[in-house]
């Protein structure tokens, strides 16, 4: 079936402007995470749903930063008034979660430049 | 406590080679050790994983060795290809939670 996909893939922002990134999870996932990740690093946690409750937000960087996944699928991650720090690219992860499953799938990432 | 420790930084092997990739890590309550192999330009893709309650998993060509009381793990790849050409990260997370990635490791097959 068909894996997590993420739009856009690729983002430029002027320094000050906001986006918004959007992860489609593998159906019936449902967990959700969202991890970003820097130039020649590992990714590093951002935020985590399960269905529609954000259960884990401690990852997020500042107050500018904002997610969401309202009806348990779709989630969209703000940004307002991007700084070039927050140039990277964002990954998404889904995963069934649950007994034994502690699987997670990644989409293919948004790269964000913020210029 | 939560971190977890990887290397090398990068590895260069000859094809039919056997790269291994070693992690570590403190926190007794991870209780999921996933590898994951990433391409340039493409997101993270598991590759293999382990519970903390074995102590060698095989899948293919990809073996996980876990040792519990020394609080490390590492990936072996048989036989490597210059398609494994990639970077490969560890992982570690409290079960359901989070994932924890190690820093990452270039590995270059050559033919």
């Amino acid at each position: 079936g068909a894996g997590v996909s993420q739009s856009p893939r690729y983002k430029v922002a002027k320094r000050g402007q906001d986006v918004a990134l959007r992860c489609d999870p593998i159906s019936g996932h449902v967990s959700l995470f969202w991890y970003q990740q820097a130039l020649g690093q590992g990714p590093e946690f951002l935020t985590y749903f399960q269905n529609e409750a954000q259960l884990d937000k401690s990852g997020l960087p500042s107050d500018r930063f904002f997610a969401e996944r309202p009806e348990g699928s779709v989630s969209t991650l703000k940004i307002q008034r991007t700084q070039q720090e927050d140039s990277a690219v964002y990954l998404c992860a889904s995963g069934l979660q649950g007994g034994s499953s502690y699987e997670q799938y990644f989409g293919p990432g948004t790269r964000l430049t913020v210029t | 406590q939560q971190q977890v420790k990887q290397s090398p930084q990068s590895l260069i092997v000859q094809k039919g080679g056997i790269p291994i990739i070693n992690c570590a890590y403190e926190n007794t309550a991870f209780d999921y050790f996933p590898w994951y192999q990433q391409f340039p330009g493409k997101g993270p893709a598991l590759l293999i994983a382990i519970r903390p309650d074995v102590s060698e998993k095989k899948e293919g060509r990809f073996t996980i060795s876990f040792n519990k009381s020394a609080k490390q793990f590492s990936l072996h790849i048989m036989d490597s290809q210059p398609g494994d050409s990639a970077t490969y990260f560890c992982a570690a997370s409290f079960p359901g939670d989070k994932l924890i990635f190690g820093t990452g490791t270039r590995l270059q097959v050559f033919p």
